[in-house]
């Protein structure tokens, strides 16, 4: 069964206390590996999109790796702007309208 | 561009009632999915919609059902609510990158 796990399910950290997030996934022929940022009543905001082993994709503080297995979103010197909840999906080769989700991680960044 | 909007923003409804949700995609998009969301369960794919056919179905009852119109805008209605209906409902758009809209918060009391 194709699922996603992330840990932690929450963090919390201090302006410029540089942390990862973790996404464990199985899933049957990965067509793709989503990251999205949502904040409290909203919906949630694309951030990245990676396709293969070895993939990195940067944008501002953030950065995310994918393995085989796994993918990790860096956080470097976070802002209290980035607290939210970051959630990982996969998307699989044979299903491509279906995102399966993770729980997600909630990150507060305290000033 | 503008963005993936939903209608309406919230609802309040009882029980057994039932309820339409719309949304209207990002211009050029055709296909569009329903996810539901609660703080238990998370994120969980509804259906996808592409050139107004359901290409695909998550695991909910047949109360859940939806539409796509010639205009991709598409519609989600739920019969016969039930209290654990309540869930923030969001709709994607995409054509290889899902985009979601702000949602549509209902209530079911």
């Amino acid at each position: 069964e194709d699922q996603v796990t992330q840990s932690p399910e929450a963090l919390r950290l201090q302006e410029g206390e540089s942390s990862s997030l973790n996404c464990s996934y199985t899933v049957s022929g990965l067509r793709g590996l989503f990251w999205y940022r949502q904040d409290p009543g909203k919906g949630p905001e694309f951030l990245f999109t990676l396709y293969s082993a070895g993939e990195e994709k940067e944008k501002e503080r953030l950065k995310a790796t994918l393995t085989k297995k796994e993918s990790f979103l860096h956080i470097t010197a976070p802002k209290p702007e980035d607290s939210a909840t970051y959630l990982c999906a996969v998307q699989a080769v044979s299903n491509t309208g279906k995102l399966i989700f993770g729980q997600g991680t909630t990150l507060q960044v305290k000033p | 561009k503008a963005g993936v909007t939903q209608t309406p923003r919230y609802l309040i409804k009882t029980r057994g009632q039932q309820v339409t949700l719309s949304c209207s995609p990002i211009s050029g998009h055709r296909s569009v999915s329903w996810y539901q969301q609660t703080p238990g369960q998370g994120l969980q794919f509804l259906f996808e919609y592409f050139s107004e056919t359901q290409r695909n179905k998550g695991n909910f009852p047949g109360r859940f059902s939806g539409r796509q119109f010639s205009n991709s805008r598409s519609e989600m209605n739920v019969s016969t609510l039930e209290l654990g209906d309540s869930a923030l409902y969001l709709c994607a758009s995409s054509l290889e990158t899902q985009y979601f809209g702000p949602g549509t918060r209902l209530l079911v009391l």
